[in-house]
């Protein structure tokens, strides 16, 4: 049974820095690995998806690593800004299994 | 091309009444999720969903939910008898044809029970 963990809970920023945000999961038989950002009270807007073939995934600001022999994926995230503060989510998908794995979220706070 | 839409976005219900709540996933997907998250918790998997099909239940209580994707119209996820730790925000995904794939999400419905 795939278990994915997000620490920490909670993560505070000054406005301008660069971050990373991890993400642990315990069966290395993922078939890909999507981060979401959550806003409080509102939907779930997907970031970056990462197939089990690729190592890593950039949009923007934002990057995304998946290294499956350490269970472990990181969202780097470059010269942080307020609008980025909000929940930030990791769920794998694991081959023969059709449903995503959530982990219980980091909570980031960037600080003008 | 829309998201995925839920409606209603918020929902009160009394203890003992029915709740509906629907998802039209986005255009051209096929395959439709439903997640739970609960106060403080994680999002939780509910169930699968494929066109007039349900294809993985597992993580749906055994009475009282129930769950539909019909040929035609909206995702329809079914809660009778509600009680007061249904209260949750509740979560529908949409994915293309192929499986595995990227999973889009609605804004939710969040469910009060009184």
């Amino acid at each position: 049974k795939q278990e994915v963990t997000q620490i920490p809970a909670a993560l505070s920023v000054p406005e301008g820095e660069n971050l990373v945000l991890n993400c642990s999961f315990t069966d290395s038989a993922i078939y890909n690995l999507q981060w979401f950002r959550q806003d409080p009270g509102k939907g779930l807007t997907s970031l970056l998806l990462i197939q089990s073939s690729q190592r890593e995934q950039t949009s923007g600001r934002l990057n995304a690593s998946l290294d499956k022999s350490s269970g472990r994926s990181t969202l780097y995230i470059a010269a942080s800004q307020p609008g980025d503060s909000a929940t930030y989510l990791c769920a794998g998908v694991n081959f023969g299994n059709e449903k995503l794995t959530f982990g219980t979220g980091t909570r980031l706070t960037i600080i003008p | 091309n829309a998201g995925v839409m839920q409606n209603p976005r918020h929902l009160v219900r009394r203890r003992g009444q029915e709740a509906r709540l629907r998802c039209s996933p986005m255009k051209g997907h096929s395959h439709v999720y439903w997640y739970r998250q609960l106060p403080e918790e994680g999002l939780k998997f509910m169930v699968y969903l494929q066109k007039e099909n349900i294809i993985d239940e597992s993580g749906m209580p055994k009475e009282r939910f129930s769950a539909e994707f019909p040929k035609e119209g909206p995702s329809i996820l079914r809660i009778q008898q509600v009680v007061r730790g249904d209260s949750a925000a509740y979560f529908c995904a949409s994915s293309p044809m192929a499986a595995n794939g990227e999973l889009f999400f609605g804004s939710g419905t969040q469910l009060s029970v009184l």
